[in-house]
Formats: C-alpha cells, structure tokens, sequence
C-alpha cells in the first residue's frame, strides 16, 4: 500500500527553537519524497525533496530509506516559517500522494 | 517559470446543475495532470489522472461518471463536476508536471477552485 503519514496535526514552536515534523511513508518501490508548503492564501508549492539534498529555507530532510522516514528539520524557527507543511510521496506515473500535513505556527 | 492556472477560482451553483473547472499549464506542456479536492484542514486527496488523448484514470472511490475529466489539450485540461450535490462541495485543484528531457522536475500546482453547491 502507498500511504504518507503525519503524526502531528499541529505543531507549535518558539521562535529560535529547533522544529522537526514527522513523516513516515509506505512504498514498495524506490520512494521520491518531497515536502511541499502551504502559506495562508497561497497555492501549494515545493519546498524540497530528497533526491536534491537541498536546503531550502532552512530547512533539510533526510531520507531514512529503514525507518520509512523523511523527517523536516530547521534548527531556528522563523516566523515566517508558520504555514501548512505536506509530505509526499510520488509514485509510479508521476502521481503524488499527499500526508494529512502539519500546521506549524511559530509563536514569537 | 512554469505556472499553472485554474479558472474560475470560485463558483457557487444550485444543486443539479453541472460545473466546469479548467486548468491550463502557461509556458509548458503537460500529457498528464492530476486533480485533487481538498476539504476544509484535510489534506489533498487525488481523484484522478488526466491523460491528454486517452481516459482519465481515477482513483478508486471515485466516481467516474460525476466527474468528468477531458485533456482536451497539451495545455488544458477540465474536470466537469456533474449534477453537483452540497457535498460536491470542495476546494478542487490542478497539477501538471513539468520535465525535463523527458524526467519529471517538478509537480506545479494550480490555485484552487473553491466550489460550493447550495
């Protein structure tokens, strides 16, 4: 089965504080992650994906093919950081398959 | 840079009646787009895959019957929601991969149509 998972619906950090959002996916294949955010009123857009190794933002993801994890990680939370965050996972044929997402709010 | 658009990006419309969402890839071509629907604090949740010059496919669950799907175009593609019920309502959207020589680089996603049927 193809699934992403987000364990937390919501989380809330200071700002300056490190932020790690979790996402575990199930895939029998050779998985392409990705996460994608959402700011308020915007369209959905890419954040990074794991076959750049990129920073992008501050923030990195690794891919932990045996724990089926691609965790989002930034080491100072920004305001501007708060936003809806997507894991996902594109499959054979291009498709994407999206995590329930997490809302980060950074309180300042 | 690539972008997606979708038109309208909203409609509101009487129950029965049928509603047309197009999404068009501006500067880029796209054989296939997706369209997902979103409901309020859920995540996207993908209907069906839209394959210019051939059937879309849709996920299960999804009926194929009330949203009709036509790739009428390398650039547009429209996803008819017919004889549109309250619960149709949704946020619906687009995306069209963007490739280079031929390998996927990036999904672009469009706007959003916000559709609400009374």
């Amino acid at each position: 089965a193809q699934r992403v998972t987000q364990p937390e619906k919501l989380l809330s950090v200071f700002k300056g504080a490190p932020v790690e959002l979790k996402c575990n996916y199930s895939y029998s294949g050779s998985p392409e992650l990705f996460w994608y955010v959402q700011y308020s009123r915007q369209r959905l857009q890419l954040l990074l994906r794991h076959i750049s190794r990129e920073s992008i933002k501050g923030f990195t993801a690794d891919l932990n093919k045996g724990e089926t994890s691609f965790h989002l990680k930034k080491p100072f939370a920004q305001e501007e950081d708060s936003a809806m965050y997507y894991c996902a996972l594109e499959t054979s044929y291009d498709k994407v398959i999206f995590g329930p997402g997490t809302s980060l709010s950074v309180i300042p | 840079g690539a972008v997606v658009s979708q038109h309208p990006s909203w409609v509101i419309c009487k129950s029965g009646t049928s509603v047309k969402i197009e999404c068009r890839s501006l500067d880029f071509q796209a054989t296939t787009m997706f369209w997902y629907r979103q409901f309020p604090k859920q995540s996207l949740m993908l209907m069906a895959t839209s394959n210019e010059g051939s059937k879309a496919t849709y996920e299960q669950g999804v009926e194929k019957d009330k949203f009709l799907i036509n790739h009428a175009s390398l650039t547009l593609s429209t996803l008819t929601v017919t004889s549109a019920h309250p619960e149709d309502s949704s946020f619906y959207i687009c995306s069209a991969p963007y490739r280079l020589a031929g390998v996927v680089n990036e999904q672009y996603f469009g706007p959003g149509t916000r559709l609400t049927v009374t």
